[in-house]
């Protein structure tokens, strides 16, 4: 079974670049996975931040981009701000009309 | 405004069952493929099924599989989960989204469902 994975935890400091990661435990994502990424603050439902590997969804500030990084997806944040304080997830597309969430990464900014 | 509202979860003892809506609204929802994606306490997301939007192709994760039932009605703008012989691991905020481009643009706000004795 293919797991998709990420940094348990990250910290940047405000007004810093950070790159959150998200990989397979077998294999490289590539565009074909489609990959999405989610920010969510506790108690709150998940929030899209860019769909389709770099594309921002809709009011989503140009300081969030998506990539591919070697054989990983990538999430950078440039210009690091309190409220980015959140846990991110990613998600690849696996086929057969589903896709897999990662574990998540709990991005502290202090 | 683009709008998910789940209702139907609460507390349901091991190996009961029920009945999760979601009413959706400021969009033509037969135009979308529709999902439910849960979370338990504590831990990350999970994709748990997913259908088309004329209902004609259904996809679930293992772990549901022959236990839930994802359906939906178009003319009701609205998305169903039917759980059935559920587990404490079913235990989780249960929320319906929209699927686009093999992924969650909106999400809705989530109704938790506890499985417990």
């Amino acid at each position: 079974q293919t797991v998709v994975t990420q940094e348990p935890s990250f910290s940047v400091s405000p007004g810093g670049t950070v790159t959150l990661t998200c990989g397979l435990s077998s294999g490289s994502v590539s565009t074909s996975y489609y990959p999405s990424w989610y920010q969510q603050t506790p108690g709150q439902a998940p929030r899209t931040l860019i769909y389709n590997t770099n594309t921002r969804s809709s009011g989503v500030p140009d300081r969030f981009s998506g990539s591919i990084l070697g054989n990983k997806a990538a999430l950078a944040i440039t210009g690091a701000q309190a409220d980015d304080e959140s846990d991110y997830y990613c998600a690849l597309y696996m086929g057969s009309g589903i896709s897999v969430f990662g574990g998540g990464t709990k991005l502290t900014v202090l | 405004e683009v709008q998910l509202v789940e209702s139907g979860g609460g507390l349901v003892q091991p190996g009961g069952s029920l009945r999760l809506s979601c009413a959706a609204s400021g969009f033509t929802f037969s135009s979308y493929w529709m999902i439910w994606v849960r979370q338990a306490p504590g831990k990350g997301l999970e994709w748990v099924a997913n259908i088309k939007q004329d209902g004609s192709e259904i996809y679930c994760v293992d772990s549901v599989k022959g236990r839930f039932t994802i359906s939906r009605d178009n003319a009701k703008n609205s998305l169903y989960l039917q759980m059935n012989s559920l587990r404490a691991e079913d235990t989780a905020v249960y929320y319906c989204a929209r699927h686009y481009s093999y992924s969650v643009d909106v999400w809705g706000l989530g109704t938790t469902v506890t499985v417990s004795s």
